[in-house]
């Protein structure tokens, strides 16, 4: 059963870099031919679709963050990460990597989920 | 980008009754609409995919319907379980976004 988990510091000051990797087990990040990705939910926006990259390390990104944001993979170990520089409290949420369901780039559903991370920034 | 736009914002309803969730897009996105299940603490949970298509575990009395701009999703006889947060998420245009929810709460 794939699972995925994410790992990363729960509070980060304004200006700063915010750093996210996301665990998956139960399968290989570079065998299955889908994209991985990370969703963001926080009260003020809701969900919110980050960005998405495959094993090869093509990348897609919400225009609403891409300058701010890169997500890279590290298939030795079987985990993605994410980077969001010049973070501010609106980057205040809870953050989900998950599995594309269909094989095509983004955009695309989600499935399975991991359970999430609260990030929150503030000085 | 595509606003979808969930109504009703809360549906109070008894375990048994049936509940009627409706998703709205501001553009066409043909069949290109996901249901999600989200409960307190944990993530969401693919319940249809493609409008009508049932994702895997799901049980029988999820439904999904709609095409074009306006999408159902139908759960009869609800079970105690099913009382959560529901989202709609499109995927017929860039980027995929999400409606804001229905919550379905127990009467």
């Amino acid at each position: 059963q794939l699972q995925l988990q994410e790992s990363g510091p729960g509070l980060v000051k304004p200006s700063e870099t915010m750093s996210l990797t996301c665990s998956v087990s139960g399968g290989s990040i570079s065998s299955s031919g889908h994209y991985w990705g990370w969703v963001r939910q926080s009260p003020g926006k809701g969900l919110e679709w980050i960005g998405s990259i495959y094993y090869t390390g093509i990348t897609y990104f919400n225009p609403s963050l891409k300058s701010r944001v890169s997500i890279s993979i590290d298939t030795s170990k079987n985990q993605f990460s994410l980077t969001v520089r010049s973070v501010t409290a609106a980057d205040t949420a809870t953050y989900f990597c998950a599995r594309d369901v269909f094989l095509p780039p983004p955009p695309n559903y989600f499935d399975p989920w991991g359970q999430g991370t609260l990030v929150i920034v503030s000085s | 980008e595509i606003v979808l736009t969930q109504s009703p914002a809360t549906l109070s309803l008894s375990p048994g009754e049936r509940a009627t969730l409706s998703c709205r897009a501001n553009q066409t996105i043909s069949h290109f609409l996901a249901w999600y299940q989200q409960k307190p603490g944990q993530a969401p949970r693919l319940v249809i995919y493609d409008a009508s298509n049932r994702a895997t575990g799901i049980p029988a009395r999820f439904s999904g319907s709609g095409s074009g701009t306006d999408f159902t999703l139908t759960i009869s006889n609800i079970e105690p379980e099913d009382f959560a947060v529901y989202y709609c998420h499109q995927r017929g245009a860039w980027p995929g976004t999400f409606g804001h929810g229905t919550r379905l709460d127990i009467k």
